[in-house]
């Protein structure tokens, strides 16, 4: 198994109060991604990073911010969380810069914003 | 607009039939890749498939890319229980420098 963690593995908060999610890989892969997943969406594209401080948007990036200071860490910032961003968050992380290559998918974290 | 299309949406079979399922598109794809989730888990990459035209077999899951690189299929002969998940396909259009869109996914049931 790629060496991914995602944390909280779970986490409820109300509406308005900041999240951070951290994904964390013992890999020294490049480029890391966060995902969101929602039924009847897939998967859907948040932003990525691909290196450290290096990021860009995704497809659904309005109301999050991310931040890479290590290779090994990226964090997901929901500023003002809203109940439309309950879901569950992937991370996912690959060598190369060739969509040939294998995304590696951490565990999820499952977010419900009250 | 959906980029990819699966089809079917779900699908619930007896262990031991065969099945195709699809990912459709109306553009090109430079690579399309299949992936298994199971429930509480993460994705799990099953194949690449960067050729049109090309098949590749992984056990009893035969894939095909479509020769204008704008569909997949995948057909799996004596479906199993452990079979069982949802599958993703997921295409890097050229030029989108690793960024991947997945479909919405196909939900399958194997019934002992």
């Amino acid at each position: 198994d790629a060496g991914i963690t995602q944390s909280p593995r779970h986490k409820v908060t109300e509406t308005g109060t900041p999240v951070t999610l951290r994904c964390h890989q013992t890999e020294n892969h490049r480029y890391m991604y966060w995902y969101r997943q929602d039924p009847g969406h897939g998967l859907r594209l948040i932003h990525y990073s691909y290196g450290v401080k290096d990021t860009d948007k995704g497809e659904v990036s309005d109301g999050y911010s991310v931040s890479r200071s290590k290779t090994e860490d990226f964090l997901l910032t929901l500023e003002s969380a809203t109940s439309s961003q309950t879901s569950v968050y992937f991370c996912a992380i690959s060598e190369g810069d060739s969509g040939t290559d294998t995304q590696y998918f951490g565990p999820g974290t499952r977010l419900t914003v009250l | 607009t959906q980029l990819l299309e699966q089809s079917p949406q779900f699908l619930s079979i007896q262990e031991g039939e065969n099945l195709t399922v699809y990912c459709n598109s109306s553009s090109v794809f430079s690579s399309l890749q299949w992936y298994r989730q199971e429930p509480g888990e993460g994705p799990v990459l099953l194949v690449t498939v960067v050729t049109g035209g090309e098949v590749k077999k992984l056990k009893r899951l035969t894939f095909q890319f479509g020769d204008a690189r704008k569909d997949s299929s995948l057909h799996i002969t004596a479906a199993q229980p452990g079979d069982t998940g949802l599958y993703l396909c997921a295409g890097e259009r050229e030029r989108a420098n690793s960024k991947l869109t997945f479909g919405k996914g196909i939900t399958l049931s194997v019934r002992p």
